[in-house]
């Protein structure tokens, strides 16, 4: 089991302000990172697929670095807007080639 | 358009019946999932496939069954529902061009209660 934290557990911000987001999980037997974005109501939908250590990843004002080797992932929202409200996951991939989810941040952009 | 569609949406039952939870996709994609997700903790996996006739145990596998007689479909049964099994379940799928690079299509989830 890879043990994944995920912080904060949840964030309010202002519409336009910029924040970032943790995963955390023991660097060892590691494969891949997947961040999600899951919607109220929703189902989770893939942001970024990550695979290699420096990896970064960009979409839109949305964007992720990987750093394998001391087990971090960090996600970046540049001028949060209302639409980003969602909560985000990150789910490495680990021994026996299973998805570990984190409990997710809560992002709230308030306009 | 290609889709996962799980049913029922909702469910409830009562301790001790057998439950099955249908998950269809016709994205022809080799790897199926299904997940259960709980208040303070994230998607835990319970069992997976990687192509018709392989299935493989997850996380949280104890009380749950699954088989692959095709490529659509992955269901999931509940051998002897318990209180402890009343969750969110999410079904997803992914190509199977490779596991580590693959993202994963969710269905809409099934809510599913043990009385």
């Amino acid at each position: 089991i890879l043990n994944v934290e995920q912080s904060p557990q949840s964030l309010h911000v202002q519409e336009g302000d910029s924040t970032n987001f943790t995963c955390s999980f023991p660097s060892s037997n590691f494969y891949a990172l997947h961040w999600y974005r899951w919607e109220t109501a929703k189902s989770p939908e893939a942001l970024f697929v990550m695979t290699l250590n420096g990896d970064e990843k960009k979409k839109g004002r949305i964007s992720a670095t990987l750093n394998t080797k001391e087990g971090y992932s960090y996600l970046y929202i540049k001028g949060s807007q209302p639409e980003d409200s969602a909560t985000y996951l990150c789910a490495p991939l680990g021994t026996g080639n299973q998805f570990y989810f984190g409990t997710g941040t809560s992002l709230t952009v308030i306009p | 358009d290609a889709e996962i569609t799980q049913s029922p949406r909702h469910k409830i039952t009562e301790t001790g019946r057998q439950v099955t939870l249908a998950c269809h996709q016709t994205w022809n994609h080799n790897n199926m999932f299904w997940y259960r997700q709980d208040l303070g903790h994230g998607l835990r996996l319970i069992h997976y496939s990687y192509g018709v006739q392989d299935t493989n145990k997850g996380e949280v596998s104890d009380g749950y069954s699954v088989s692959r007689s095709n490529t659509e479909d992955l269901p999931l049964t509940l051998e002897s529902a318990a209180s402890s099994q009343t969750s969110v379940y999410f079904c997803a799928s992914s190509p199977k061009t490779s596991v580590t690079s693959d993202e994963q299509f969710f269905g809409p989830g099934t809510r599913l209660t043990v009385l």
